[in-house]
Protein backbone atom coordinates (compact mmCIF):
# COMPACT_ATOMS: atom_id res chain seq x y z
CA UNK A 1 0.00 0.00 0.00
CA UNK A 2 1.29 3.67 -0.95
CA UNK A 3 1.95 5.90 1.56
CA UNK A 4 -0.20 8.58 0.08
CA UNK A 5 -2.85 7.70 -1.81
CA UNK A 6 -4.50 9.90 -4.34
CA UNK A 7 -7.13 9.67 -7.30
CA UNK A 8 -5.70 11.49 -10.25
CA UNK A 9 -8.81 12.56 -11.55
CA UNK A 10 -9.39 14.11 -13.91
CA UNK A 11 -12.57 15.81 -11.87
CA UNK A 12 -15.16 17.87 -14.09
CA UNK A 13 -17.10 19.83 -12.57
CA UNK A 14 -19.83 22.98 -13.51
CA UNK A 15 -18.49 26.74 -12.06
CA UNK A 16 -20.37 27.27 -9.15
CA UNK A 17 -20.23 23.49 -7.76
CA UNK A 18 -18.50 22.24 -4.17
CA UNK A 19 -15.51 20.38 -4.91
CA UNK A 20 -13.98 17.44 -2.57
CA UNK A 21 -10.96 16.33 -3.19
CA UNK A 22 -9.43 13.37 -0.74
CA UNK A 23 -5.93 11.35 0.28
CA UNK A 24 -5.93 8.60 1.72
CA UNK A 25 -2.67 7.40 4.00
CA UNK A 26 -1.56 4.47 5.71
CA UNK A 27 1.45 6.24 8.06
CA UNK A 28 -0.32 7.18 11.26
CA UNK A 29 2.45 8.69 12.48
CA UNK A 30 1.43 11.65 10.10
CA UNK A 31 1.16 14.94 11.97
CA UNK A 32 1.10 18.14 9.42
CA UNK A 33 -1.29 17.61 6.18
CA UNK A 34 -1.35 20.11 3.16
CA UNK A 35 -2.78 20.85 0.39
CA UNK A 36 -1.45 22.47 -2.70
CA UNK A 37 -2.68 24.21 -5.79
CA UNK A 38 -0.65 23.62 -8.80
CA UNK A 39 -1.60 25.27 -12.04
CA UNK A 40 0.16 23.55 -15.61
CA UNK A 41 3.68 23.60 -15.74
CA UNK A 42 4.03 25.74 -12.41
CA UNK A 43 5.58 24.87 -9.03
CA UNK A 44 3.00 23.79 -6.17
CA UNK A 45 1.68 26.62 -4.16
CA UNK A 46 0.98 26.42 -0.58
CA UNK A 47 -2.77 26.58 -0.49
CA UNK A 48 -3.90 25.21 3.72
CA UNK A 49 -1.42 23.69 6.20
CA UNK A 50 -3.32 21.96 9.28
CA UNK A 51 -2.06 19.92 12.32
CA UNK A 52 -3.55 16.76 13.62
CA UNK A 53 -7.73 16.24 13.37
CA UNK A 54 -10.14 18.80 12.32
CA UNK A 55 -11.44 21.50 10.38
CA UNK A 56 -9.91 24.82 8.83
CA UNK A 57 -11.45 27.10 6.67
CA UNK A 58 -10.19 29.76 4.31
CA UNK A 59 -12.72 31.83 1.76
CA UNK A 60 -13.68 29.49 -0.01
CA UNK A 61 -11.18 26.57 1.01
CA UNK A 62 -11.67 24.22 4.25
CA UNK A 63 -9.77 21.44 4.66
CA UNK A 64 -10.86 18.44 7.15
CA UNK A 65 -8.64 15.87 8.69
CA UNK A 66 -9.83 12.34 10.23
CA UNK A 67 -6.99 10.82 11.64
CA UNK A 68 -9.00 7.94 12.96
CA UNK A 69 -9.89 7.10 9.03
CA UNK A 70 -6.76 8.30 8.05
CA UNK A 71 -8.24 10.75 5.32
CA UNK A 72 -8.21 13.99 4.45
CA UNK A 73 -10.31 16.02 2.40
CA UNK A 74 -10.33 19.45 1.01
CA UNK A 75 -13.47 21.69 0.04
CA UNK A 76 -13.58 24.00 -2.26
CA UNK A 77 -17.22 25.87 -2.30
CA UNK A 78 -18.11 28.30 -5.40
CA UNK A 79 -16.01 26.56 -7.29
CA UNK A 80 -14.70 29.19 -10.22
CA UNK A 81 -13.05 28.09 -13.86
CA UNK A 82 -9.90 29.79 -12.65
CA UNK A 83 -9.41 26.86 -9.64
CA UNK A 84 -8.79 24.63 -13.07
CA UNK A 85 -5.37 22.94 -11.52
CA UNK A 86 -4.17 20.19 -9.74
CA UNK A 87 -4.51 19.36 -6.42
CA UNK A 88 -1.55 17.70 -4.30
CA UNK A 89 -2.28 16.54 -0.70
CA UNK A 90 1.22 16.39 1.03
CA UNK A 91 1.52 15.39 4.67
CA UNK A 92 4.60 14.44 6.94
CA UNK A 93 5.40 13.49 10.38
CA UNK A 94 7.62 15.77 12.86
CA UNK A 95 10.15 17.13 11.42
CA UNK A 96 10.56 15.19 8.38
CA UNK A 97 10.20 16.03 4.65
CA UNK A 98 6.49 15.52 3.29
CA UNK A 99 5.54 12.75 1.14
CA UNK A 100 3.18 14.08 -1.86
CA UNK A 101 0.32 12.47 -2.90
CA UNK A 102 -0.23 12.25 -6.91
CA UNK A 103 -2.17 15.00 -7.22
CA UNK A 104 -6.36 15.33 -8.46
CA UNK A 105 -6.79 17.12 -11.71
CA UNK A 106 -9.73 19.49 -11.25
CA UNK A 107 -11.41 20.99 -14.46
CA UNK A 108 -14.37 23.80 -13.68
CA UNK A 109 -16.23 24.58 -16.39
CA UNK A 110 -18.24 27.86 -17.24
CA UNK B 1 6.09 39.56 -2.54
CA UNK B 2 8.73 37.32 -2.41
CA UNK B 3 9.33 34.23 -4.54
CA UNK B 4 11.75 31.04 -5.28
CA UNK B 5 13.19 31.94 -8.91
CA UNK B 6 14.85 28.99 -11.02
CA UNK B 7 17.02 29.22 -14.03
CA UNK B 8 16.62 27.84 -16.96
CA UNK B 9 12.80 27.32 -17.32
CA UNK B 10 13.75 24.92 -19.84
CA UNK B 11 16.86 22.72 -20.25
CA UNK B 12 17.21 20.35 -22.96
CA UNK B 13 20.79 18.30 -23.04
CA UNK B 14 22.08 15.10 -24.41
CA UNK B 15 22.31 11.95 -22.17
CA UNK B 16 25.57 11.91 -20.64
CA UNK B 17 26.44 15.72 -20.18
CA UNK B 18 26.31 17.38 -16.67
CA UNK B 19 23.38 20.20 -16.12
CA UNK B 20 23.31 22.55 -13.64
CA UNK B 21 20.17 23.79 -12.25
CA UNK B 22 19.68 26.91 -10.88
CA UNK B 23 17.87 28.66 -7.84
CA UNK B 24 17.67 31.63 -5.54
CA UNK B 25 15.41 31.04 -2.83
CA UNK B 26 13.25 33.82 -0.59
CA UNK B 27 16.72 35.58 1.10
CA UNK B 28 15.98 35.22 4.84
CA UNK B 29 14.66 31.35 4.37
CA UNK B 30 17.46 29.37 5.70
CA UNK B 31 16.34 25.38 4.46
CA UNK B 32 16.58 24.51 0.77
CA UNK B 33 15.10 21.57 -0.95
CA UNK B 34 15.11 19.95 -4.63
CA UNK B 35 12.08 18.14 -5.61
CA UNK B 36 11.63 16.52 -8.85
CA UNK B 37 8.45 15.57 -11.06
CA UNK B 38 8.23 13.03 -13.64
CA UNK B 39 5.75 13.92 -16.09
CA UNK B 40 2.03 12.35 -15.12
CA UNK B 41 3.73 11.32 -11.66
CA UNK B 42 3.77 12.33 -7.81
CA UNK B 43 6.46 15.17 -6.53
CA UNK B 44 9.13 13.34 -4.99
CA UNK B 45 11.90 14.64 -2.84
CA UNK B 46 15.50 14.79 -3.46
CA UNK B 47 17.37 16.32 -1.01
CA UNK B 48 17.43 19.27 1.95
CA UNK B 49 19.99 21.59 2.98
CA UNK B 50 20.68 23.76 5.89
CA UNK B 51 23.56 25.37 7.14
CA UNK B 52 25.86 24.59 3.91
CA UNK B 53 25.43 21.05 4.36
CA UNK B 54 23.31 18.24 3.03
CA UNK B 55 20.32 17.12 5.98
CA UNK B 56 18.22 14.91 4.53
CA UNK B 57 18.35 13.17 1.22
CA UNK B 58 16.21 10.36 -0.70
CA UNK B 59 17.26 7.35 -2.57
CA UNK B 60 16.88 9.03 -6.34
CA UNK B 61 19.84 11.55 -4.63
CA UNK B 62 22.48 9.52 -5.86
CA UNK B 63 25.83 9.60 -6.62
CA UNK B 64 25.28 11.41 -9.89
CA UNK B 65 23.53 14.39 -7.81
CA UNK B 66 25.66 16.93 -5.62
CA UNK B 67 23.56 20.89 -4.17
CA UNK B 68 25.77 23.61 -3.29
CA UNK B 69 25.39 27.11 -2.12
CA UNK B 70 28.12 28.72 -4.10
CA UNK B 71 27.22 32.35 -2.86
CA UNK B 72 24.67 34.02 -0.44
CA UNK B 73 22.07 33.95 -2.69
CA UNK B 74 22.01 30.71 -5.12
CA UNK B 75 21.02 27.24 -4.78
CA UNK B 76 22.24 24.67 -7.34
CA UNK B 77 21.69 21.37 -8.39
CA UNK B 78 23.83 19.39 -10.39
CA UNK B 79 23.72 16.19 -12.25
CA UNK B 80 26.74 15.00 -12.98
CA UNK B 81 26.19 12.39 -16.31
CA UNK B 82 22.51 12.85 -17.19
CA UNK B 83 20.49 10.11 -17.93
CA UNK B 84 16.94 9.88 -20.44
CA UNK B 85 14.84 9.07 -16.64
CA UNK B 86 16.20 12.42 -15.26
CA UNK B 87 13.37 14.29 -17.65
CA UNK B 88 11.71 15.53 -15.31
CA UNK B 89 10.11 18.92 -13.74
CA UNK B 90 13.21 20.36 -11.01
CA UNK B 91 11.93 22.06 -8.46
CA UNK B 92 13.70 24.36 -5.93
CA UNK B 93 11.72 25.29 -2.75
CA UNK B 94 12.55 27.34 0.67
CA UNK B 95 11.53 27.30 4.02
CA UNK B 96 12.04 29.76 6.85
CA UNK B 97 12.52 27.84 9.80
CA UNK B 98 12.84 24.33 8.33
CA UNK B 99 10.20 21.54 8.49
CA UNK B 100 8.71 22.72 12.05
CA UNK B 101 7.91 25.98 10.96
CA UNK B 102 6.75 27.59 7.80
CA UNK B 103 5.93 25.08 4.51
CA UNK B 104 8.29 25.35 2.19
CA UNK B 105 7.39 28.10 -1.00
CA UNK B 106 7.85 26.49 -4.48
CA UNK B 107 9.61 27.87 -7.86
CA UNK B 108 8.21 27.66 -11.31
CA UNK B 109 10.45 24.79 -12.47
CA UNK B 110 12.84 24.21 -14.90
CA UNK B 111 12.22 21.50 -17.15
CA UNK B 112 14.85 18.97 -18.10
CA UNK B 113 14.91 17.14 -21.08
CA UNK B 114 17.42 14.52 -21.70
CA UNK B 115 17.81 13.37 -25.43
Amino acid sequence: QKEVEQDPGPLSVPEGAIVSLNCTYSNSAFQYFMWYRQYSRKGPELLMYTYSSGNKEDGRFTAQVDKSSKYISLFIRDSQPSDSATYLCAMRRGSYIPTFGRGTSLIVHP
Amino acid sequence: EPEVTQTPSHQVTQMGQEVILRCVPISNHLYFYWYRQILGQKVEFLVSFYNNEISEKSEIFDDQFSVERPDGSNFTLKIRSTKLEDSAMYFCASSEGGPLATEAFFGQGTRLTVV
